[in-house]
Formats: structure tokens, C-alpha cells, sequence
């Protein structure tokens, strides 16, 4: 089956730097790959997502890079925001319908 | 649309005692996902349905976990018997589908301490 890795577990930036973000998966025949955001207490929400058929893509301060040959896709979030700061989580799945698997997550921490 | 509602958003209950958690998916959703949230094993997949259909439930950790979904608009989880080891937090998801691809949309959580 799937498997999703994420590294790193913990970052911490500065107010205005860059994140990134990078997970790995297993299964070649993955084709959809969703970013969520957990904030404190709530449950995650969808940030962007990526299909196997396109490289990048961007929507404001955060883009999403897929490379299937290296079987790894990563979330870059520039100009970060305190508001920025909660645990992120990639996931990859082939199948509508099927299940996410989500890698463990990543708690940002951006610095005022 | 209120999003996935979950209920309650906290229980705490005694080692032994039935638990039972329940989920309003968003009107028009097809697919209902039950997950589960540690610190150690991170978010895990128990089970998800599909036009209230139980697709599959290889998550489900034990036979003392059990879920349902009656109609379209509701869904339950339920322990019995509760054991410390099954405080988490559950999350219900529901999907439609856009395109090729699901979004799920997470309700707010249940959080859930056994003692």
C-alpha cells in the first residue's frame, strides 16, 4: 500500500521567510495530492492540491511542485504570517473515492 | 452550508463504558470518512462509506469498534468497551467528487479521554 513520508516534523521561520515543506510517496500509481492546514483545536482544511499531470501550481503566498519520477511534491508558503503557524499535513491517493494517506505532519511555527 | 458537524466535541468517560460519536456530513456529499488522530500514529483512516455503504473498514482497530450510517445526513462511530488506549481525537470527513479528484471537508473534531 501507500506510504507517505514528510519531512521535516517541526519548523520554525521568521516572519516573512520561506517554508518549505516536502513529502515522499511510495506508490507510483498516486495521482492526486492534497495539502491540509490544522490549526490549534480544529480539524484540517484543504489548502491546495496537485494533480499527477501538472508540475506546479500556485494560489497566493503558497504553490504546490510535484515530481513523479522522484515520486516527492512540496509546499512552498512565502512571505509567512503568524497566521501561518499550525501543523501541516500532505496526502497522496490513486482511486476516487479511496482513501487519503496522510503523512505525519508538520508543525510551522512562524516567528514575529 | 454549517460544514461536517461533529458531536459532542468533547467526552470523557470510564474504561469499560460504551462511547458513541456521531457526524452530520455536508448535504450533497457521497462519501463519509471516519479518522482517527494520536500524536504517535498521526491521522489514520478507521472507515468510509459510500452512498451510506461501508466501502472499507480495514482501519477499524478492533471488533469493539463499530460504524453506521443510516441514511445520508448522519453517521456514528461507537466503543464498546471504551479502553484508556482509544483516547484520540476522531475526525468525520465527507467528499464529493470535482473533477477526478476528492475534497474532503473535516468537521471540527471529537476529542475523547477514557479513563
Amino acid at each position: 500500500g501507500e506510504n507517505v513520508e514528510q519531512h521535516p516534523s517541526t519548523l520554525s521561520v521568521q516572519e516573512g521567510d520561506s517554508a518549505v515543506i516536502k513529502c515522499t510517496y511510495s506508490d507510483s500509481a498516486s495521482n492526486y495530492f492534497p495539502w491540509y492546514k490544522q490549526e490549534l483545536g480544529k480539524g484540517p482544511q484543504l489548502i491546495i492540491d496537485i494533480r499527477s499531470n501538472v508540475g506546479e501550481k500556485k494560489d497566493q503566498r503558497i504553490a504546490v511542485t510535484l515530481n513523479k519520477t522522484a515520486k516527492h511534491f512540496s509546499l512552498h508558503i512565502t512571505e509567512t504570517q503568524p497566521e501561518d503557524s499550525a501543523v501541516y499535513f500532505c496526502a497522496a491517493t490513486h482511486r476516487y473515492g479511496q482513501n487519503f494517506v496522510f503523512g505525519p505532519g508538520t508543525r510551522l511555527s512562524v516567528l514575529p | 452550508d454549517a460544514g461536517v458537524i461533529q458531536s459532542p466535541r468533547h467526552e470523557v468517560t470510564e474504561m469499560g463504558q460504551e462511547v458513541t460519536l456521531r457526524c452530520k456530513p455536508i448535504s450533497g456529499h457521497d462519501y463519509l470518512f471516519w479518522y482517527r488522530q494520536t500524536m504517535m500514529r498521526g491521522l489514520e483512516l478507521l472507515i468510509y462509506f459510500n452512498n451510506n455503504v461501508p466501502i472499507d473498514d480495514s482501519g477499524m482497530p478492533e471488533d469493539r469498534f463499530s460504524a453506521k450510517m443510516p441514511n445520508a445526513s448522519f453517521s456514528t462511530l461507537k466503543i464498546q468497551p471504551s479502553e484508556p488506549r482509544d483516547s484520540a481525537v476522531y475526525f468525520c470527513a465527507s467528499s464529493y467528487r470535482q473533477g477526478l479528484e476528492d475534497i474532503q471537508y473535516f468537521g471540527a473534531g471529537t476529542r475523547l479521554s477514557v479513563l
